[in-house]
């Protein structure tokens, strides 16, 4: 199995919700990503797991709550967006080797996400 | 995108050679990468070359690196219309390869 999933593929939620995304994994990858994508840009680097310990948050405001529960599993908690959130957020899945190596990411397909 | 630099748009006949440039500033890179995003869809990885090779060929693709002018090519032979997608490349930098540096995409369209 090389296929990172992700539920829900979109989804609609106003400014007040909670809600929640995830990826699924069963390639025995210890390091788990969240990306956000704006349409037609590089996707940009929200949040790494690495052996299910976050290692590398580039600054995310605290409206989006990471956690990884198991070593094939990644949520992440949404809560009071705003508009200008509404993007794909896409999950990625690698081995852990050292840090000169070849790294390899697999993507998921993406959660749509709309803020209103 | 600012350290990766890539031209947005390249429009090719189908059948034709299709060549995507990007270019790099930081010498510490250790693999360049490219990924393609089909509309609608995540990233693949199509290919990557290590720092210290000038040249990878994958069937259809074939890498190009000048590490002089930091200079990536990705070249597809025979372009087809299933080819027609976003296009990025990437650097890793020594000390950190969990963190990637995109460029902003080059949208390849194919004309049958």
């Amino acid at each position: 199995d090389t296929e990172v999933t992700q539920t829900p593929k979109h989804l609609v939620m106003g400014m007040t919700n909670k809600k929640s995304l995830k990826c699924e994994q069963h390639m025995g990858h210890r390091a788990m990503y969240w990306y956000k994508q704006k349409a037609k840009k590089p996707p940009e680097l929200m949040f790494v797991y690495s052996y299910e310990k976050l290692s590398i948050n580039e600054s995310v405001p605290s409206r989006f709550s990471p956690e990884c529960p198991n070593s094939s599993l990644l949520n992440l908690h949404l809560h009071a967006l705003q508009p200008e959130d509404s993007a794909l957020y896409l999950c990625a899945s690698s081995q852990v080797f050292r840090l000169a190596m070849f790294n390899e990411q697999f993507f998921g397909p993406g959660t749509r996400l709309t803020v209103l | 995108g600012e350290d990766v630099e890539q031209s947005l748009f390249l429009s090719v006949r189908e059948g034709d050679s299709s060549v995507i440039n990007c270019t790099y500033t930081d010498s510490s890179s250790t693999y360049l990468y490219w990924y393609k995003q089909e509309p609608g869809a995540g990233l693949q990885l199509l290919t990557y070359i290590f720092s210290n090779m000038d040249m990878k060929q994958d069937q259809r693709l074939t890498v190009l690196l000048n590490k002089k002018d930091k200079h990536l090519s990705l070249r597809i032979a025979d372009t087809q219309t299933g080819d027609s997608a976003i296009y990025f490349c990437a650097e890793s930098r020594a000390g950190n390869n969990r963190k990637l540096i995109w460029g902003l995409g080059t949208s390849l369209a194919v004309n049958p």
